[in-house]
């Protein structure tokens, strides 16, 4: 069983909309949480990370976590054509490894 | 400041043939990971070095090595290529409380 599960999507948001991205991992030691974009034939690039439960919000994009459900999401307004990319969410456990998820592949319809 | 810098970026070998990968972190970076990333598979921990030190290692064969030098920089070997080595192959570093930056990979073509 894969550890950090995401659905492949593809999600599908007009313009202007909330884009929900959704994760759960199984390592309840997993101590920090990462989230990626990477465009097809590039390398993923860092969004935002967190630590804490809650949020975390940077810019139009917020991050949430929920350790107790070993949930962790990410949320986009605003969403533009150039966010059409495939979204990572990656965790850190105690090993200091990076596990992630499949990706969801996210398309914004102008 | 400058990125993670990966050389080469692409690399053709043949089967049996072995290649190495170089990886220079961010100024100040002490932590570098590897990574290799296929369509099946997604992204797959490599291995982690940390001044000087491998930290930890992913489930890989023994085929897959690395090294750190003093100036932080990394190298990964992969001996006896295979058809299935065919990746990305993404550097990382990171330093404390910040989160990993990749590079823009190697990409490896066995033939």
């Amino acid at each position: 069983q894969k550890e950090v599960e995401q659905n492949s999507g593809p999600l599908s948001v007009p313009e202007g909309a909330i884009a929900s991205l959704n994760c759960t991992y199984s390592d309840r030691g997993s101590q920090s949480f990462f989230w990626y974009r990477q465009y097809s034939g590039k390398s993923p690039e860092l969004i935002m990370f967190i630590y804490s439960n809650g949020d975390k919000e940077d810019g139009r994009f917020t991050a949430q976590l929920n350790k107790a459900s070993q949930y962790v999401s990410l949320l986009i307004r605003d969403s533009q054509p150039s966010d059409s990319a495939t979204y990572l969410c990656a965790v850190r456990n105690a090993g200091n490894m990076l596990t992630f998820g499949g990706g969801t592949r996210l398309m914004v319809k102008p | 400041k400058a990125g993670v810098t990966q050389t080469p970026r692409y690399l053709i070998k043949t089967r049996g043939q072995q290649v190495t990968l170089s990886c220079s972190p961010i100024s100040g970076h002490r932590s570098v990971s590897w990574y290799q990333q296929t369509p099946g598979q997604g992204l797959q921990f490599l291995f982690e070095y940390f001044s000087e030190t491998q930290r930890n290692k992913g489930n890989f064969p023994g085929r897959f090595s690395g090294r750190q030098f003093s100036n932080s920089r990394s190298e990964m070997n992969v001996s006896t290529l295979e058809l299935g080595d065919s990746a990305l192959y993404l550097c990382a570093s990171r330093t404390q409380g910040d989160g990993y930056t990749f590079g823009s990979g190697t990409r490896l073509t066995v033939v």
